[in-house]
């Protein structure tokens, strides 16, 4: 089946590193993705990375893909208070309907 | 001007009433998806469209019904609103590529 699973809070002090983690059950998935929440706004993505990669680093962002765990993590270094949001992991599945599944969504609180 | 549009924005209704999400796009998309978010659940699909002629349930669809008036339209209606309908619902496009881009949300409160 399909399934993506997150914790739903983390809290971080501002200039710390923080780690939003994700598990997903389906080994068919042709991307990942991270996509941020901010309060009263939509979804945007932040980041993706290819099913057949290990990482990839956008600026402060890092995404670590384990594919024989079906881990994905996001890495913010520096984290900022502008970084307080829900962070949303989700899969794309091999299958050809474009639809995404998500995960639970992490709050990020970060502390100044 | 913003690329996916949503209206209302905000919109709160009794139960029983039937009431239409409304849902834009300019970036020429084919494909457009309605989901809808609740606390600690993340998004679930609704319904997803490929095509204006070509329209598919999602995971939750029971109580809601869409129409795709056109390649940028689609429009989600609640035929008999319920409270446990309540809930934050956004609207996405994409084309075949691997991003889709959503609209601010509509947040519908059913009492």
């Amino acid at each position: 089946g399909e399934d993506v699973e997150q914790s739903l809070f983390l809290s971080v002090r501002e200039g710390d590193s923080s780690v939003i983690n994700c598990t997903y059950t389906d080994s068919s998935s042709t991307y990942l993705y991270w996509y941020k929440q901010e309060p009263g706004a939509g979804l945007q993505l932040l980041t993706y990375i290819f099913s057949n990669m290990d990482m990839k680093q956008d600026q402060r962002l890092t995404v670590l893909l384990n594919k024989k765990d079906k881990h994905l993590s996001l890495r913010i270094a520096d984290t900022q208070t502008g970084d307080s949001a829900i962070y949303f992991c989700a899969e794309k599945p091999g299958s050809n309907t474009g639809k995404l599944i998500f995960g639970q969504g992490t709050t990020l609180q970060v502390k100044p | 001007d913003a690329d996916v549009t949503q209206t209302p924005r905000n919109r709160i209704t009794k139960t029983g009433k039937r009431i239409m999400l409304e849902c834009s796009q300019t970036k020429g998309h084919d494909r457009m998806y309605w989901y809808r978010q609740d606390p600690g659940l993340g998004l679930r699909l609704i319904y997803y469209s490929f095509d204006v002629k070509d329209i598919n349930k999602g995971e939750i669809s029971d109580g809601y019904s869409v129409s795709r008036q056109a390649q940028a339209k689609f429009s989600l209606s609640l035929e008999s609103a319920i409270p446990n309908q309540t809930a934050l619902y956004f609207c996405a496009t994409s084309d075949s590529a691997y991003e889709q881009y959503f609209g601010p949300g509509t947040r519908l409160t059913v009492t």
